[in-house]
């Protein structure tokens, strides 16, 4: 089955510091990959996509396959970047779309 | 550990019926959302509920209608279904933003994968 983890509950770090946050999935065809972001009192909204392979507000992630991950980085960690983030993956028959726990993301002056 | 369930995993219906998609999470949870996810596209917020029989549009509302009659259930309804609401609908709770630091976690069900024909 289908699954995807983050190991960190919380991340803190300061600004201006680079800032990884962890996912890793298991399943054995070639999914999409997805992260997601809520702020604070708005909704969940997506963040980037592997398949479009961009850059969005400075976050890139790159899928290893080899290693089965899909880690989300920033060199340089911003403040406004304090926010609950959610990896997720598709399979690529389009049928199950599954959501890792969670990283909240702490962003300290 | 938080459980959302979904009344089914797979759904296939003709158009013009009406559906019933049921959600149910055990943690007590006043926030419940109801998503629905395309192939190439991010999740989309539907409807949501903040307490029982209270209910705001998301996003993408038209074409769908919500019932929160108890607190655990959360019930997305397509009075007539038709083909373009064939999708994965992911249901999700959370508790509310004045109660818990982990204030954004929202924990989500397995998806009920629909097929409207």
């Amino acid at each position: 089955a289908q699954r995807v983890t983050q190991p960190e509950k919380l991340l803190s770090v300061f600004k201006g510091a680079p800032v990884e946050l962890k996912c890793n999935y298991s399943y054995s065809g070639s999914p999409e990959l997805f992260w997601y972001v809520q702020y604070s009192r708005q909704r969940l909204q997506l963040l980037l996509r592997h398949i479009s392979r961009e850059s969005i507000k400075g976050f890139t992630a790159d899928l290893n396959k080899g290693e089965t991950s899909f880690h989300l980085k920033k060199p340089f960690a911003q403040e406004e970047d304090s926010a609950m983030y959610y990896c997720a993956l598709l399979d690529n028959y389009g049928q199950n779309f599954v959501f890792g726990p969670g990283t909240r993301l702490s962003v300290l002056p | 550990d938080v459980k959302v369930t979904q009344s089914s995993r797979y759904l296939v219906k003709r158009t013009g019926e009406k559906v019933f998609l049921e959600c149910v999470q055990d943690m007590d949870h006043e926030n419940m959302f109801w998503y629905r996810q395309d192939p190439g596209l991010g999740l989309r917020l539907i409807y949501f509920s903040y307490d029982v029989k209270m209910k705001e549009k998301g996003d993408i509302p038209e074409g769908y209608s919500v019932s929160r009659e108890k607190k655990e259930r959360f019930s997305l309804i397509l009075e007539s279904a038709s083909t373009n609401q064939t999708s994965m609908y992911l249901c999700a709770s959370s508790l509310p933003l004045l109660v818990n630091t982990a204030t954004d976690t929202q924990y989500f069900g397995p998806g009920t994968r629909l097929t409207v024909l």
